[in-house]
């Protein structure tokens, strides 16, 4: 079954660009979804099938895929994209999600 | 705009059933994967199972022996039970929607349910 490996953190300066990775065998042939959890809140999609955003999701948050990774790039971060970040494919009929990445704002 | 409404048993003795309950509004029923995830504490997102609108349903390979989800269509609702509990069954656990097609997001999530499994 896929694996998806992400950074356990990524740090970035208010206003700043932030890419998440997430690496996989088959990131490169599947729709990766990506979400954003904040502390005790359930998780809320960010993008979806590798570029594009739900509506209400800022433009900041963009997706790309290269390979066998999948980029999520937030770019003028903000304190309030400080979150926990899960990627996530469909490798059949399971769903995998990524090891997820802690985004700092500093 | 779906809404997803969980609830159950908080707290739980090793060797019990964990049972969670998940309730549908503002939406299709039919059609979707009704989806339950679980966090373990500190830890990331664990896909457990889904079940589709008369479909059947379709178990995480770690969990299949002890899992049952099921559907109880005339209500919305769908549901979790979960035998033989241990302490690393604890867990938030999460009711979601997911896509139809298998190539889109989960979504909506309901608000998550702690369960603690201690003797």
């Amino acid at each position: 079954s896929s694996e998806l490996t992400q950074p356990l953190s990524v740090s970035v300066a208010l206003g700043q660009t932030a890419k998440i990775t997430c690496a996989g065998d088959y990131v490169g042939s599947k729709n990766v979804h990506w979400y954003q959890q904040k502390p005790g809140q359930a998780p809320v999609v960010v993008i979806y099938r590798d570029i594009n955003r739900p509506s209400g999701i800022p433009e900041r948050f963009s997706g790309s895929t290269s390979g066998s990774t999948a980029t999520l790039t937030i770019t003028r971060a903000q304190a309030g994209d400080e979150a926990d970040y899960y990627c996530q494919v469909w490798d059949t009929t399971i769903c995998v999600f990524g090891t997820g990445t802690k985004v700092t704002v500093l | 705009q779906v809404q997803l409404q969980q609830w159950g048993a908080g707290l739980l003795k090793p060797s019990e059933t964990l049972s969670l309950t998940c309730a549908v509004s503002g939406g299709a029923f039919s059609g979707y994967y009704w989806t339950w995830v679980r966090q373990t504490p500190g830890k990331g997102l664990e896909w457990i199972g889904e079940i589709k609108y008369s479909g059947r349903p379709n178990y995480s390979p770690s969990l299949k022996s002890r899992l049952t989800i099921s559907l109880d269509t005339p209500n919305n609702q769908f549901s979790l039970k979960l035998i033989s509990v241990t302490a690393a069954d604890t867990a938030v656990y999460y009711c979601a929607r997911g896509p139809p097609d298998k190539a889109s997001a989960l979504g909506p999530w309901g608000q998550g349910t702690l369960v603690t499994i201690s003797s």
